[in-house]
């Protein structure tokens, strides 16, 4: 069974702040995306990641997929409150096209 | 208007009835999935489907069945609802090929009383 372990489990910093949320297996993973889902919503897609030590960057959200492919960063600089919301984690082990998620990363952003 | 859609929104039953839980589509993807997610827990897959005559179980299939009725629309069926399926129910879309990224609905938050 691949699991995903997200750290930290919550996460509440002042607006300005930068931070680093972290996703990690010990399990290699074809992909690896990362969600944003907020309050009453169903998760979004921020991002995909394919290469080991690729790194994507959106706007002031800078990803990285581990050398090994088993873990992924996501740092946000300059934190905003509309940053605010559950970060998922997801690993797409590649042989049965179905995703792991990991249990998020409850982020607070306060004005 | 949205791709992915669910109905209810919202429902309150009582245990032992049966609820169905509707999801249709717009994004002319092949596969389609049901999550529920707890406190704690994070998203856990029920049931997935990659096309009209394949259904699979997920980790978490008892109490619950699906029904593929076309290539857009994906229900969920608790056909004795219990007070612990107490839940919010996702369902989510996936394009053949694209690292199984998916797309998901606003979702229905369920309790059973």
């Amino acid at each position: 069974t691949q699991l995903l372990e997200q750290s930290p489990q919550f996460l509440s910093i002042q607006e300005g702040e930068n931070l680093t949320v972290y996703c990690n297996s010990s399990s290699v993973f074809s992909s690896l995306q990362w969600y944003r889902q907020e309050p009453g919503e169903g998760p979004v897609l921020l991002v995909t990641v394919v290469t080991g030590g690729e790194v994507k960057k959106l706007k002031r959200l800078t990803f990285q997929f581990g050398d090994a492919r088993k873990d992924s960063s996501l740092h946000i600089t300059a934190a905003q409150p509309g940053d605010t919301g559950l970060y998922l984690c997801a690993g797409d082990g590649g042989s049965n096209y179905k995703l792991t998620f990991g249990k998020g990363t409850l982020l607070t952003v306060n004005p | 208007d949205a791709d992915v859609t669910q109905t209810p929104r919202n429902r309150i039953t009582k245990t032992g009835k049966r609820i169905m839980l509707e999801c249709s589509q717009t994004k002319g993807h092949d596969r389609m999935y049901w999550y529920r997610q707890d406190p704690g827990l994070g998203l856990r897959l029920i049931y997935y489907s990659f096309d009209v005559k394949d259904i699979n179980k997920g980790e978490i299939s008892d109490g619950y069945s699906v029904s593929r009725q076309a290539q857009a629309k994906f229900s969920l069926s608790l056909e004795s609802a219990i007070p612990n399926q107490t839940a919010l129910y996702f369902c989510a879309t996936s394009d053949t090929g694209t690292y199984n990224e998916q797309f998901f609905g606003p979702g229905t938050r369920l309790t059973v009383l």
